[in-house]
């Protein structure tokens, strides 16, 4: 179990550029999740998908982000256009899917996303 | 809609020493996970101990233990015999659905020697 990795770790882009996060997540996993993160807040949720199913996508998520997991296994999250408030961590994460709400989710490392 | 309220952006403890951090969340909801994740500076989100709501009993894990008050909807983190290694944001969480887990803005804890 080598948990979930999340690359680039970093990305400096210019304003207007379009970027692509990937994740991978924990093998037998079959939730995945994309989160934000500014300095000084906690995560904030954007979407996630069960299988290859985006099942759920937060407002924050504009027309200008989106998600995919085509075989239900990595992800990756493409922001076109970039603007500066764009500017964050971007958290994946996975879980393994349990009645309830209780199951535990793992988290990457994060990555990091400098719009000049 | 549920929140997560941290009121403490920071704390700092001796090593050694045990400290409590703060929670308190809203929701409408009966049935419902809280958790307690830790952020050290490699930014790595771990889980650090979870609660299930419906459960009276006190979540503890090692040298981690929390206070579930479901009625005050109050669920502070106590860490004991703090270790340096403990230095971290910690992030209280709510989950409803797995798929919209809310995160309070976190309290920064410093371990000092």
């Amino acid at each position: 179990d080598t948990g979930v990795s999340q690359n680039p770790r970093h990305k400096i882009t210019k304003r207007g550029q379009n970027v692509t996060f990937r994740c991978d997540p924990i093998s037998e996993h079959n939730r995945l999740y994309w989160y934000r993160q500014t300095l000084g807040q906690g995560p904030e949720f954007l979407t996630y998908f069960q299988n290859e199913a985006q099942l759920e996508k937060s407002r924050l998520l504009s027309d200008r982000f989106s998600a995919e997991r085509p075989k239900g296994s990595f992800s990756t999250l493409e922001i076109q256009r970039t603007e500066q408030g764009d500017s964050a961590m971007y958290l994946c994460a996975s879980s393994l899917a349990a009645k309830g709400p209780g199951n535990t989710i793992y988290f990457g490392e994060g990555s990091w996303l400098t719009v000049v | 809609a549920q929140t997560v309220t941290q009121s403490q952006p920071e704390m700092s403890v001796q090593e050694a020493e045990t400290v409590t951090l703060s929670c308190t969340y809203d929701t409408s909801e009966n049935n419902y996970y809280l958790f307690w994740y830790k952020q050290p500076p490699s930014r790595q989100m771990i889980l650090v101990i979870r609660q299930e709501a419906y459960k009276q009993q006190n979540a503890t894990e090692n040298r981690f233990s929390v206070n579930f008050q479901k009625a005050a909807k109050s669920f502070s983190l106590k860490i004991s015999d703090s270790q340096l290694g403990d230095t971290a944001m910690y992030f209280c969480a709510f989950a409803y659905n797995n798929n919209d887990m809310r995160f309070g803005a976190g309290t920064r804890l410093t371990v000092k020697p």
